[in-house]
Protein backbone atom coordinates (compact mmCIF):
# COMPACT_ATOMS: atom_id res chain seq x y z
CA UNK A 1 0.00 0.00 0.00
CA UNK A 2 1.38 3.70 -0.82
CA UNK A 3 1.63 5.87 2.04
CA UNK A 4 3.92 7.30 4.89
CA UNK A 5 5.84 5.69 8.10
CA UNK A 6 6.99 7.40 10.66
CA UNK A 7 8.90 5.31 13.51
CA UNK A 8 9.21 4.73 16.67
CA UNK A 9 5.54 5.58 17.22
CA UNK A 10 7.53 6.63 20.83
CA UNK A 11 10.80 8.13 21.40
CA UNK A 12 12.69 8.91 24.53
CA UNK A 13 15.37 10.65 24.79
CA UNK A 14 17.76 11.79 27.48
CA UNK A 15 19.08 14.94 28.45
CA UNK A 16 22.17 15.75 26.16
CA UNK A 17 21.05 13.34 23.36
CA UNK A 18 20.34 13.04 19.94
CA UNK A 19 17.76 11.37 18.28
CA UNK A 20 16.48 10.84 15.13
CA UNK A 21 13.20 10.37 13.89
CA UNK A 22 12.22 8.47 10.74
CA UNK A 23 9.91 8.83 8.06
CA UNK A 24 9.66 7.35 4.65
CA UNK A 25 7.40 7.90 2.00
CA UNK A 26 6.65 5.68 -1.09
CA UNK A 27 4.07 7.93 -2.85
CA UNK A 28 6.56 9.43 -4.98
CA UNK A 29 6.34 12.69 -3.77
CA UNK A 30 8.88 14.95 -4.21
CA UNK A 31 8.37 17.26 -1.50
CA UNK A 32 8.43 16.18 2.60
CA UNK A 33 7.96 18.05 5.72
CA UNK A 34 8.09 17.99 8.79
CA UNK A 35 6.01 19.40 11.79
CA UNK A 36 5.43 19.86 15.39
CA UNK A 37 2.31 19.73 17.15
CA UNK A 38 2.20 21.10 21.10
CA UNK A 39 -0.91 20.36 23.05
CA UNK A 40 -3.53 22.95 22.16
CA UNK A 41 -1.93 24.25 18.84
CA UNK A 42 -1.58 23.84 15.63
CA UNK A 43 1.29 22.57 13.56
CA UNK A 44 4.43 24.36 12.48
CA UNK A 45 6.33 23.88 10.37
CA UNK A 46 10.51 22.63 11.10
CA UNK A 47 12.11 22.04 8.15
CA UNK A 48 10.99 21.21 4.37
CA UNK A 49 12.54 19.31 1.36
CA UNK A 50 11.86 20.30 -2.38
CA UNK A 51 13.57 17.59 -4.05
CA UNK A 52 16.80 15.05 -2.97
CA UNK A 53 19.77 16.81 -1.37
CA UNK A 54 17.92 20.08 -1.15
CA UNK A 55 16.28 21.56 2.63
CA UNK A 56 14.55 24.76 3.83
CA UNK A 57 14.14 25.88 7.35
CA UNK A 58 10.96 26.59 8.58
CA UNK A 59 9.25 28.32 11.68
CA UNK A 60 11.39 27.00 14.07
CA UNK A 61 14.18 25.01 12.73
CA UNK A 62 16.34 25.60 15.68
CA UNK A 63 17.91 22.22 17.83
CA UNK A 64 16.91 20.34 14.66
CA UNK A 65 18.60 19.15 11.62
CA UNK A 66 17.64 16.81 8.40
CA UNK A 67 18.98 14.90 5.28
CA UNK A 68 17.29 13.86 1.99
CA UNK A 69 19.80 11.60 0.45
CA UNK A 70 16.88 9.58 -1.05
CA UNK A 71 13.83 11.07 -2.24
CA UNK A 72 11.72 8.33 0.12
CA UNK A 73 13.25 9.21 3.09
CA UNK A 74 13.85 12.73 4.97
CA UNK A 75 14.94 11.86 8.96
CA UNK A 76 14.86 14.28 11.58
CA UNK A 77 17.22 14.93 14.03
CA UNK A 78 16.25 16.12 17.25
CA UNK A 79 19.43 17.90 18.76
CA UNK A 80 20.52 18.69 22.83
CA UNK A 81 20.68 22.25 21.21
CA UNK A 82 16.35 21.99 21.34
CA UNK A 83 16.14 22.27 25.05
CA UNK A 84 12.18 21.54 25.26
CA UNK A 85 12.13 18.28 22.38
CA UNK A 86 8.70 16.87 24.17
CA UNK A 87 6.52 16.83 21.51
CA UNK A 88 4.46 15.20 18.58
CA UNK A 89 5.94 15.42 15.51
CA UNK A 90 4.42 14.85 12.09
CA UNK A 91 5.85 14.03 8.91
CA UNK A 92 4.15 14.87 5.59
CA UNK A 93 4.59 14.85 1.98
CA UNK A 94 3.44 16.18 -1.27
CA UNK A 95 4.14 16.49 -5.19
CA UNK A 96 5.59 19.60 -3.88
CA UNK A 97 6.88 21.12 -7.35
CA UNK A 98 3.87 22.48 -8.49
CA UNK A 99 3.48 23.85 -4.63
CA UNK A 100 0.11 23.63 -4.56
CA UNK A 101 -0.43 20.10 -4.16
CA UNK A 102 -2.04 18.58 -0.58
CA UNK A 103 0.54 17.15 2.04
CA UNK A 104 -0.48 13.81 3.11
CA UNK A 105 0.56 12.98 7.05
CA UNK A 106 2.46 9.96 8.67
CA UNK A 107 1.25 8.79 12.13
CA UNK A 108 3.00 11.09 13.93
CA UNK A 109 5.91 10.04 16.39
CA UNK A 110 5.72 11.31 19.88
CA UNK A 111 9.23 12.83 21.42
CA UNK A 112 9.52 12.52 25.34
CA UNK A 113 12.68 13.49 27.54
CA UNK A 114 13.57 10.96 30.63
CA UNK B 1 2.83 36.73 7.42
CA UNK B 2 -0.05 34.87 6.95
CA UNK B 3 -2.57 33.63 10.03
CA UNK B 4 -4.69 31.32 10.85
CA UNK B 5 -7.69 31.63 13.74
CA UNK B 6 -10.26 28.81 14.93
CA UNK B 7 -12.15 31.10 17.19
CA UNK B 8 -14.02 27.71 18.76
CA UNK B 9 -11.67 25.33 21.10
CA UNK B 10 -14.37 22.89 21.23
CA UNK B 11 -17.81 22.11 19.89
CA UNK B 12 -20.30 19.43 20.38
CA UNK B 13 -22.56 18.09 17.96
CA UNK B 14 -25.61 15.68 18.32
CA UNK B 15 -25.39 12.55 15.99
CA UNK B 16 -27.31 12.73 12.60
CA UNK B 17 -26.97 17.01 13.37
CA UNK B 18 -25.67 19.15 11.25
CA UNK B 19 -22.23 21.58 12.82
CA UNK B 20 -20.26 24.30 11.57
CA UNK B 21 -16.45 25.01 12.48
CA UNK B 22 -15.23 28.26 11.89
CA UNK B 23 -12.21 29.47 10.40
CA UNK B 24 -10.72 33.22 9.41
CA UNK B 25 -7.10 33.88 7.78
CA UNK B 26 -5.31 37.09 7.12
CA UNK B 27 -3.82 37.51 4.07
CA UNK B 28 -2.16 39.52 1.39
CA UNK B 29 -2.10 36.94 -1.23
CA UNK B 30 -4.42 36.51 -3.99
CA UNK B 31 -4.41 33.09 -4.45
CA UNK B 32 -3.91 30.60 -2.22
CA UNK B 33 -5.03 27.38 -1.10
CA UNK B 34 -7.38 26.57 2.37
CA UNK B 35 -7.85 23.31 3.95
CA UNK B 36 -9.52 21.16 6.36
CA UNK B 37 -7.59 18.18 8.24
CA UNK B 38 -8.81 16.29 10.64
CA UNK B 39 -6.89 14.55 13.49
CA UNK B 40 -8.64 12.15 15.27
CA UNK B 41 -7.77 10.37 18.66
CA UNK B 42 -4.83 8.25 16.42
CA UNK B 43 -3.07 11.71 16.08
CA UNK B 44 -2.94 11.19 12.04
CA UNK B 45 -4.00 14.09 10.29
CA UNK B 46 -6.39 13.23 7.58
CA UNK B 47 -6.84 15.62 4.49
CA UNK B 48 -11.30 16.34 4.93
CA UNK B 49 -11.43 18.98 2.38
CA UNK B 50 -9.74 21.41 0.08
CA UNK B 51 -10.57 24.99 -1.91
CA UNK B 52 -8.73 26.57 -4.22
CA UNK B 53 -9.30 30.49 -3.78
CA UNK B 54 -9.43 31.22 -6.98
CA UNK B 55 -12.54 29.11 -7.39
CA UNK B 56 -15.74 30.73 -6.28
CA UNK B 57 -18.04 27.59 -6.50
CA UNK B 58 -17.53 26.14 -2.83
CA UNK B 59 -16.01 22.49 -2.65
CA UNK B 60 -18.15 19.47 -1.22
CA UNK B 61 -17.31 16.30 -0.69
CA UNK B 62 -19.87 13.89 0.46
CA UNK B 63 -21.05 14.94 4.11
CA UNK B 64 -18.62 18.15 4.26
CA UNK B 65 -18.92 21.27 2.45
CA UNK B 66 -16.92 24.57 2.71
CA UNK B 67 -18.76 28.56 2.93
CA UNK B 68 -15.89 30.53 1.34
CA UNK B 69 -15.87 33.97 1.64
CA UNK B 70 -13.24 35.76 0.03
CA UNK B 71 -13.35 39.15 0.81
CA UNK B 72 -14.50 38.35 4.25
CA UNK B 73 -11.23 35.88 4.47
CA UNK B 74 -13.78 33.18 6.14
CA UNK B 75 -13.59 29.37 5.57
CA UNK B 76 -15.77 27.52 7.54
CA UNK B 77 -16.52 23.77 7.49
CA UNK B 78 -20.03 22.17 7.43
CA UNK B 79 -20.62 19.06 8.77
CA UNK B 80 -24.18 17.50 7.74
CA UNK B 81 -25.44 14.07 8.86
CA UNK B 82 -22.38 14.28 11.89
CA UNK B 83 -21.53 10.33 12.57
CA UNK B 84 -19.60 9.54 16.08
CA UNK B 85 -16.65 9.07 13.72
CA UNK B 86 -16.74 12.65 12.64
CA UNK B 87 -15.43 12.87 16.62
CA UNK B 88 -11.87 14.52 16.40
CA UNK B 89 -9.53 17.87 16.12
CA UNK B 90 -10.34 19.50 13.46
CA UNK B 91 -7.82 22.21 11.62
CA UNK B 92 -7.61 24.22 9.11
CA UNK B 93 -4.77 25.63 6.93
CA UNK B 94 -3.15 27.99 4.68
CA UNK B 95 -0.59 27.69 1.88
CA UNK B 96 0.15 30.37 -0.48
CA UNK B 97 0.38 30.05 -4.42
CA UNK B 98 4.17 30.24 -4.54
CA UNK B 99 5.23 28.12 -1.24
CA UNK B 100 5.53 25.37 0.43
CA UNK B 101 4.48 27.04 3.92
CA UNK B 102 1.27 25.17 5.22
CA UNK B 103 0.02 27.63 7.90
CA UNK B 104 -2.51 25.70 10.45
CA UNK B 105 -5.20 26.93 12.90
CA UNK B 106 -4.53 25.70 16.66
CA UNK B 107 -8.05 23.42 16.21
CA UNK B 108 -11.40 23.06 17.00
CA UNK B 109 -12.11 19.60 19.20
CA UNK B 110 -15.58 18.02 18.01
CA UNK B 111 -17.22 16.05 19.88
CA UNK B 112 -19.91 13.88 18.31
CA UNK B 113 -22.73 12.74 20.94
CA UNK B 114 -25.24 9.67 20.50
Amino acid sequence: DGGITQSPKYLFRKEGQNVTLSCEQNLNHDAMYWYRQDPGQGLRLIYYSQIVNDFQKGDIAEGYSVSREKKESFPLTVTSAQKNPTAFYLCASGRGAALRETQYFGPGTRLLVL
Amino acid sequence: AQTVTQSQPEMSVQEAETVTLSCTYDTSESNYYLFWYKQPPSRQMILVIRQEAYKQQNATENRFSVNFQKAAKSFSLKISDSQLGDTAMYFCAFMKDNNNDMRFGAGTRLTVKP
